[in-house]
């Protein structure tokens, strides 16, 4: 069965980096885009930006650029979205998932949580 | 923030019928890009609920359903029941912004 498990919650202070881990398994690793969204505590779901693992190609949303980093590892079926430059306006869940097309983000990560407080 | 638009919140006795609306503009719903549906239950992650406008993944009760027209897109649920309660939001492409989701909508079930 198609599964994402994210790495564990992260406490990080303010201007440090975070780097969240998504790993797959039941699939194709790099015959599926994977998308990272975050959501802030009580507030709604964020595109942050989507990665191809076949080439490593990446797109973000303008809001994260020159700020986010998402890079694959093929070897273990293993994404990664590092987020710079943290603030707590960056304290959020972030979610990794399986982008099938049509079929829309069919596969999320459990989440992963992060909070940056001094 | 995001360019498609939601509810906050609708409400319903058990058994009634609910829509929630989505609203975009020339550049994403009403570009024809497809439309999907997430439903968030309290503490857990998303779960696709519809996909492509109107269509139900495997294990997606009937009860739910989807449309598009223009620029805007609905969700509707009948015979709603407690287990419905949660916050949905819906999610498209944009053709400046790349993906995008709504500002999200929480049904309460009364």
């Amino acid at each position: 069965q198609v599964q994402l498990v994210q790495s564990g919650a992260e406490v990080k202070k303010p201007g440090a980096s975070v780097k969240v881990s998504c790993k797959a398994s039941g699939y194709t690793f790099a015959a599926y885009y994977i998308h990272w969204v975050r959501q802030a505590p009580g507030q709604g779901l964020e595109w942050m930006g989507r990665i191809n693992p076949d080439s490593g190609g990446t797109n973000s949303a303008q809001k994260f650029q020159g700020r986010v980093a998402m890079t694959r590892d093929t070897s273990i079926s293993t994404a990664y979205m590092e987020l710079s430059s943290l603030t707590s306006d960056d304290t959020a869940v972030y979610y990794c998932a399986r982008w099938n097309g049509q079929p829309g983000l069919d596969y999320w990560g459990q989440g992963t949580l992060v909070t940056v407080s001094s | 923030q995001s360019v498609l638009t939601q509810p906050p919140s609708v409400s319903g006795a058990p058994g009634q019928r609910v829509t929630i609306s989505c609203t975009g503009s020339s550049s994403n719903i009403g570009a024809a890009y497809d439309v999907h549906w997430y439903q968030q239950l309290p503490g857990t992650a998303p779960k696709l609920l519809i996909y492509g406008d109107n269509n139900r993944p495997s294990g997606v009760p009937d009860r739910f359903s989807g449309s598009k027209s223009g620029t805007s897109a609905s969700l509707a649920i009948t015979g709603l029941q407690a287990e419905d309660e949660a916050d949905y939001y819906c999610q498209s492409y944009d053709s400046r912004t790349l993906y995008v989701f709504g500002t999200g909508t929480k049904v309460t079930v009364l």
